[in-house]
């Protein structure tokens, strides 16, 4: 399978908890996106790396979330001491983008759901 | 007001019947535009794309975009049980920074009866 893969696909953990996911884009790609997904809404985008380099974080990213796409490869989104809100589907999507095309496509992977109890 | 805005349903249509499934969105320069569909618990697939004003068409799926009237639709033609989930409409707006973000709406749920 070449698509965008995520891990782990399901997540339980207390309030409190440190959870880390982990993103492998399609091979090649060199933009990935995170979102958040919650019952009823569409995706909220979170943060965006165009290889190595963090580009933009959404005002939803609060302190408590980090993202890292070593070598521009795969990334990781950790979310430190969790709350309940943060119970959603994460969601991790890949393009091949080039200068300031906005025309390009992005993969989703099957995304991470996250329960805080 | 929200930047993308769709009506979340349920939109029901008989097997075989044409859905149609709309999108309206703020006025932004230079956007893109995105059909996605999400069965329940899955993740978002694309379905289309459309980047100028008109008609395209692939298989049974039709992406309308309007821009003066700022709305994007979809249209499946020969509805399917199979086609029953959620289709989100996502733009890109160009507003000059470094990310081509993904704007949702909350989704259009649809349902085909057979």
């Amino acid at each position: 399978d070449t698509g965008v893969s995520q891990d782990p696909r399901h997540k339980i953990t207390k309030r409190g908890q440190n959870v880390t996911f982990r993103c492998d884009p399609i091979s090649e790609h060199n933009r990935l996106y995170w979102y958040r997904q919650t019952l009823g809404q569409g995706p909220e985008f979170l943060t965006y790396f165009q290889n190595e380099a963090q580009l933009e974080k959404s005002r939803l990213l609060s302190d408590r979330f980090s993202a890292e796409r070593p070598k521009g490869s795969f990334s990781t989104l950790e979310i430190q001491r969790t709350e309940q809100g943060d119970s959603a589907m994460y969601l991790c999507a890949s393009s091949l983008g080039s200068g300031g095309m906005n025309m390009e496509t992005q993969y989703f992977g099957p995304g991470t759901r996250l329960l805080v109890l | 007001q929200k930047e993308v805005e769709q009506n979340s349903g349920p939109l029901s249509v008989p097997e075989g019947a044409i859905a149609s499934l709309n999108c309206t969105y703020s006025d932004r320069v230079s956007q893109s535009f995105f059909w996605y569909r999400q069965y329940s618990g899955k993740s978002p697939e694309l379905i289309m794309s459309i980047y100028s004003n008109g008609d395209k068409e692939d298989g049974r799926f039709t992406a309308q975009l309007n821009k003066a009237s700022q709305y994007v639709s979809l249209l499946i033609r020969d509805s399917q049980p199979s086609d029953s989930a959620t289709y989100l409409c996502a733009v890109i707006w160009d507003y000059g920074g470094a990310t081509n973000k993904l704007i949702f709406g909350t989704g259009t749920l649809l349902a085909v009866q057979p």
